[in-house]
């Protein structure tokens, strides 16, 4: 099955700064959308990016793509506490079989 | 806001027990999705609908799990018999097309003793 492979897998940063994490996959995708987890709970979706899109902004976020490469990557900025979670990435294509990886673990001190 | 509804939220069960979880996606979702999540890993597709067909259950053990979405609405997942390494975090998710955003519902733990 294709799934996103995100690095690091774990992240641990002050409070106020900026937080980056990327993600790789193998195949062709339609969009490639990103995943917040805390601790016990489901997953919330932040932010898709379609495959013609090369940035995208949503507040505090922005996410980039690299078709070529095959890689996006998530920016936080201005960290804070409750940015405290997993982070997923997955890529959407055209096929099925498609999962998730095994995160990257943002970690905020205050 | 639209939710996706679990139930129940916690279930102890003994192993060999059958246990079975509920799963409400949001009106209008075409594609249902059941994942289950062990302690520090990601969501590991089980079973993938699409309306009441099932498109993707190539990681499901279809020994001991069986799902099914009758009318294309809500859906059920079955353990029987239930196995110590079943004891994870069970999530549902919907979303309108395959490829689009999933809206994922709080989760199911079970713990098998």
């Amino acid at each position: 099955s294709q799934q996103g492979e995100e690095d690091p897998q774990a992240l641990s940063i002050q409070e106020g700064e900026n937080a980056t994490m990327n993600c790789s996959y193998k195949t062709s995708i339609n969009n490639l959308q990103w995943y917040r987890q805390n601790s016990g709970r489901g997953l919330v979706h932040l932010i898709l990016i379609r495959s013609n899109e090369r940035e995208k902004h949503s507040g505090r976020l922005r996410v980039t793509l690299d078709t070529s490469k095959k890689s996006s990557s998530l920016l936080i900025t201005a960290s804070r506490a409750a940015d405290t979670a997993s982070y997923f990435c997955y890529p959407g294509g055209s096929n099925y079989k498609l999962t998730f990886g095994k995160g990257t673990l943002l970690t905020v001190n205050p | 806001e639209a939710e996706v509804a679990q139930s129940p939220r916690y279930k102890i069960t003994e192993k060999s027990q059958a246990v079975a979880f509920w799963c409400d996606p949001i009106s209008g979702h075409a594609t249902l999705y059941w994942y289950r999540q062990i302690l520090g890993q990601g969501p590991e597709l089980l079973v993938q609908f699409q309306d009441e067909s099932v498109v993707d259950d190539s990681q499901l053990p279809k020994d001991r799990f069986s799902a099914e979405r009758l009318k294309g609405v809500d859906s059920t997942l079955k353990i029987q018999p239930a196995e110590l390494g079943d004891s994870a975090m069970y999530l549902c998710a919907s979303s309108l097309e395959k490829q689009d955003t999933q809206y994922f519902g709080p989760g199911t733990r079970l713990t098998v003793l």
